[in-house]
């Protein structure tokens, strides 16, 4: 079974650019995770989705961060403008079940803000 | 909020030795908790798990037994290698929002050197 799959992997911008970044859940998987994970601290959720509904979005900068998952499966996150402090790793994680059945995460993608 | 408490790192110890990671954790109810490791350039994976009061949780000779009266859920193993070496995340999931994404606690950071 494939994993969780995102990409790119790695990407490096200057404050102020926008970027954006792809997660491919597992298949059939209907609950789908951002997380955001800064250096020396655990990761953070900034977005749930259940199928191609948000169910919590309480902790993402809507002013600049901003994500979809249109037809329920892959899902797309967005900084616009960045800053320094977006900085990260952005982990995408899915759950059969709302985490019933565990959670699978991404290698996640590293961004650098300079 | 619910919130789980890890202690500091870096640990760092020489193969065969024993490790203790003390991780606390707050909240109402009854989570259940978790272990997740993450190797250097890979995805968090769940090393172990434990969803109700005196379970003990076990996987590749890692343990942690849910204690209810001091709210903790300390990772132990008798004799570590050095293919250990990573990053450890203790997290909860609350009990009364089935499905609610985990919470994480800061990481603690194992080095084992031979």
């Amino acid at each position: 079974e494939a994993g969780v799959a995102q990409s790119p992997r790695y990407k490096i911008i200057e404050k102020r650019q926008s970027v954006a970044f792809w997660c491919n859940p597992i298949s059939g998987h209907a609950t789908l995770y951002w997380y955001q994970q800064i250096l020396g601290q655990g990761p953070k959720l900034l977005i749930q989705f259940q199928n191609n509904g948000v169910v919590d979005d309480s902790q993402l900068p809507k002013d600049r961060f901003s994500a979809e998952r249109l037809k329920g499966v892959d899902s797309t996150l967005k900084i616009q403008p960045a800053k320094l402090e977006d900085s990260a790793v952005y982990l995408c994680a899915s759950s059969p079940n709302r985490g019933g059945s565990g959670w699978f995460f991404g290698p996640g993608t590293r961004l650098t803000v300079l | 909020g619910d919130s789980v408490t890890q202690m500091e790192g870096p640990v760092t110890l020489s193969e065969e030795a024993f490790l203790t990671i003390n991780c606390t954790y707050t909240a109402t109810g009854y989570p259940s908790l978790f272990w997740y490791v993450q190797y250097p350039g890979e995805g968090l994976q769940l090393l172990l798990k434990a969803t109700k009061a005196d379970d003990k949780g076990s996987n590749k000779g890692f343990e942690a037994t849910y204690r209810k009266e001091t709210t903790s859920f300390h990772l132990e193993k008798g004799s570590v290698q050095v293919s250990d070496s990573a990053v450890y995340f203790c997290a909860l999931s609350p009990p009364d929002q089935a499905g609610t994404a985990l919470i994480f606690g800061k990481g603690t950071t194992l080095s084992v050197s031979s």
